[in-house]
This record gives structure tokens, sequence and C-alpha cells, in this order.
């Protein structure tokens, strides 16, 4: 069973509005979690991360939160641009020297 | 080069054919990956090595079999493969086996026929 869930394989944002990507955990344990972008034909690249001892993480256009109670985080893009049209994977770690567990990512596409 | 390459980018193989998937990373880094993305799955993780020696190995069928002779470069030997296995094969690499983020590389596009 899927340990991290993306519920919403797409999403289209007007350029300059926010983006809102969403991403559910099922395992308590989890304390580290990481946002990843892919562009076609490239590997997947490091975005933002958070631990469980904060809420909110922030960089630049990118903000991601934290809701450990609901099991629950959501990357913010604020504001988007074409650019940022990827799609986007979240990855949950239980601990150091402990695996990621990834969602099967959001496409996000950015209109001009 | 820079960064984490793979090689060959895109592979065609029979079921009986027997094929290798190389990994480079010039960070660095003394922890370097294996994962599989099928369509419409999450990154399965398949190996890790961590200063060259298997640290993990996630109940990954014997017909792919991973080597890694120093921690800039990481195989993945493939034999008799499935049709099921056809899958994009992401490297990564990260300073350790510790939290933190991992480096793809662009991945292997492998087709089983």
């Amino acid at each position: 069973d899927q340990q991290v869930k993306q519920n919403s394989p797409s999403l289209s944002v007007q350029e300059g509005r926010i983006s809102i990507l969403n991403c559910d955990y099922t395992n308590s344990m989890f304390d580290y979690f990481l946002w990843y972008k892919k562009y076609p034909a490239e590997g997947p690249t490091f975005l933002i991360s958070i631990s469980s001892i904060k809420d909110k993480n922030e960089d630049g256009r990118f903000t991601v939160f934290l809701n450990k109670s609901a099991k629950h985080l959501s990357l913010h893009i604020v504001p988007s641009q074409p650019g940022d049209s990827a799609v986007y994977f979240c990855a949950a770690s239980a601990g150091t020297g402990n695996q990621f567990y990834f969602g099967t990512g959001t496409s996000l596409t950015v209109i001009p | 080069e820079t960064g984490v390459t793979q090689t060959p980018r895109h592979l065609v193989m029979g079921m009986t054919n027997k094929k290798s998937l190389k990994c480079e990373q010039h960070l660095g880094h003394n922890a370097m990956y294996w994962y599989k993305q099928s369509a419409k799955k999450p990154l399965e993780l398949m190996f890790v090595y961590n200063f060259k020696e298997q640290t993990e190995n996630n109940s990954v069928p014997s017909r792919f079999s991973p080597e890694c002779p120093n921690s800039s470069h990481l195989f993945l030997h493939l034999h008799t493969l499935q049709p099921e296995d056809s899958a994009l094969y992401l490297c990564a690499s990260s300073q350790d086996w510790v939290q933190g983020e991992q480096y793809f590389g662009p991945g292997t596009r492998l087709t089983v026929t």
C-alpha cells in the first residue's frame, strides 16, 4: 500500500497566481519530507525540504507547509511562472538511514 | 560532466538478452541508489550502496544485479528480464545514506520485448 499519496495527477494554474500541490502520508513515523521537480527527459531535481520539527519552510517563491496531525503537506508556488510547468513529487522518510517513499507526482501546467 | 549521468538513455532488449545500465556521479557523494519508475506508480527504491557496500535490497528479483566498483560508479546488470520490467530506471546519489536530498540522473528508459 502506498505510504505517500498525491491524489491530483494534474493541475493547471494561470501565470502569476498561486499553485498549491498536495501530498498525504500514512506513516506517522515519517519525519522528513522533500519536494522534487521533474522536467521531461530529465531526472527529478530537489526543490525544498521540511523536517517534522517545523510546520513551514520557505525558499523564495516556494513554501512547504506540514500538518502533522492531518499527515498532510503542501507546496505553494507564488507567483507561478510558465517555467514551473513540470511534474512535482513529494517524498517522505522515517529518519536517518531510512529510505524515501515517493508519491506518484502531480503534473503542473502554468498557463501564460 | 557534472552531476549524475546515466547511459544508455534508451534501451530495448529481448527477454533473453543481457545488458547493463551505467551510472556515474561527479559530486563526491558516498551513497548511490537505483530506483524504478513504472507508469502511474511511485518511484520504487531497488538498491542502495553506501561507501561501496550494499545496504538495501528491496526484494528485487535476481534478474537485476547491481555492482558498485567504487563510490562514483554504479551498474545494474540485467538478464532474462520480463516485459513488466519495462520502466524508467533512475540512478541517484547523496552525500551519505542519511537524510538529505538525493541527486538524480536523467534515467534509462528500458523496454523489454
